[in-house]
Order: structure tokens, then sequence, then C-alpha cells
């Protein structure tokens, strides 16, 4: 059972431009969601997240945006450059049942980014 | 301010064997999470220890377990090792239990059960 979901496998964008990354959830308790870097022989690195209470976070390049009523975020970089050619990964945490958030973080299986220059 | 070290950075190991791998956790963190990736999937979730104590689990078998210690670093460890368990193992270290706290990643472990 997939409940986060990154159906495009990889993503290729010109040097300068925009590029968006897709993430569609199923899980209504999700509060909480993130977006990792990750280069070869590297652990994942944070890069921005957003709170269900929101619907958009900015930080420098990156934008992430979320609908939560369609259950689905994205990932904009403005504008991409060669050094953000990496996988990114969609992550999400949840409320338990206590009402508050814990610290299991739920995957999607990433998208391969490369930016041509 | 050193960041997550995992130890060692690749390992290979025969089908049934025994292996522990080790994180250090970031300066300052008491909270660790162990995670495994496959080849093309995304992390899963293991366990997660805050303050010594287990603070959830994923859905892993109890021939994973892991240990916190005082200094806050922490062990992983899986008993009769199946193929299936080769995968990067990573670790992730935390000022505190919640997600928007911030997860620092280590490099991983490559194990490889042959």
């Amino acid at each position: 059972d997939q409940q986060v979901k990154q159906n495009s496998p990889s993503l290729s964008v010109q040097e300068g431009r925009i590029s968006i990354l897709n993430c569609d959830y199923t899980n209504s308790m999700f509060d909480y969601f993130l977006w990792y870097k990750k280069y070869p022989a590297e652990g994942p690195t944070f890069l921005i997240s957003i709170s269900s209470i929101k619907d958009k976070n900015e930080d420098g390049r990156f934008t992430v945006f979320l609908n939560k009523s369609a259950k689905h975020l994205s990932l904009h970089i403005v504008p991409s450059q060669p050094g953000d050619s990496a996988v990114y990964f969609c992550a999400a945490s949840e409320i338990n049942a206590g009402g508050t958030s814990y610290g299991k973080l739920t995957f999607g299986q990433g998208t391969i980014l490369t930016v041509h220059p | 301010e050193t960041g997550v070290t995992q130890s060692p950075t690749h390992l290979i190991k025969t089908r049934g064997q025994q292996v522990t791998l080790r994180c250090s956790s970031q300066s300052g963190h008491n909270t660790v999470s162990w995670y495994q990736q496959a080849l093309g999937q995304g992390p899963q979730f293991i366990f997660q220890y805050y303050r010594e104590e287990e603070n959830g689990r994923g859905n892993f078998p109890p021939r994973f377990s892991g240990l916190q210690f005082p200094n806050y670093s922490s062990e992983l460890n899986v008993n009769a090792l199946e193929l299936d368990d080769s995968a990067l193992y990573l670790c992730a270290s935390s000022l505190a239990v919640r997600a928007n706290y911030g997860y620092t990643f280590g490099s991983g472990t490559r194990l490889t059960v042959v």
C-alpha cells in the first residue's frame, strides 16, 4: 500500500527553466510534508517542508504547493541549475491517535531530476 | 557541529548471519530513526528511538531490532539475514520526535546479503 506516490520516475529540464516535481498521497492523517534531495553515495538532504494548514511555502528558488482536497503536492524549482540534478523524494508525517505528530516519515519512490546545461 | 555518521559504509554478509549497523547522531540530537532503502525505492521506516526508548516501529519483523545509548548513538541489528535485506540502511537524527524539527540523514550503510 503506497501511501505516498511520485508517479514520474524521471524528469529532464533545461538549465534556467522551471522544474516541477509532483507527489500524491492517500492518507488523510498526513499533516506535514517534506521534500528531500539525494545525491549518489549521500544521505537525503532536507530541502523544504509545508504544514497542512498552509498551501504554499517558498524558500529561495524552491516553492512547495499543497492541495489538500486533491491530496497532491508539488515542488517547483525556478530557475533550475545543473547542480539540482539529483533524486528528489517527497515525504509525509502523520498525526497519531493522540492528535500529535510523531516521527515516522513515509517516502515516495523518488523522481530523478536531470538539469541540462 | 558534526553530522550523522554511519558505519560501516559497505558490508557483505551471508544469508542467515547477523549484522550490526551503527549510527552516531548529530550533536544535540536525542532522536534517531532508521530507514531501509531498497534499490529504486524510497526509504522505508524501520523504527525510531527517543531517549533510549523505542518510539514507533514500521512494518518490519522482530529480527530487526535496535538500541539507543545514553549518548544518543544507535545500533540497528538484523538477525537471520535474508537476501531481501540487501539495501541501503539510513540513520536520521533529530532534536525531537516531531517531523517538523527536521531530520538529518547519514550517508547510509550499503548491506549486501549473498
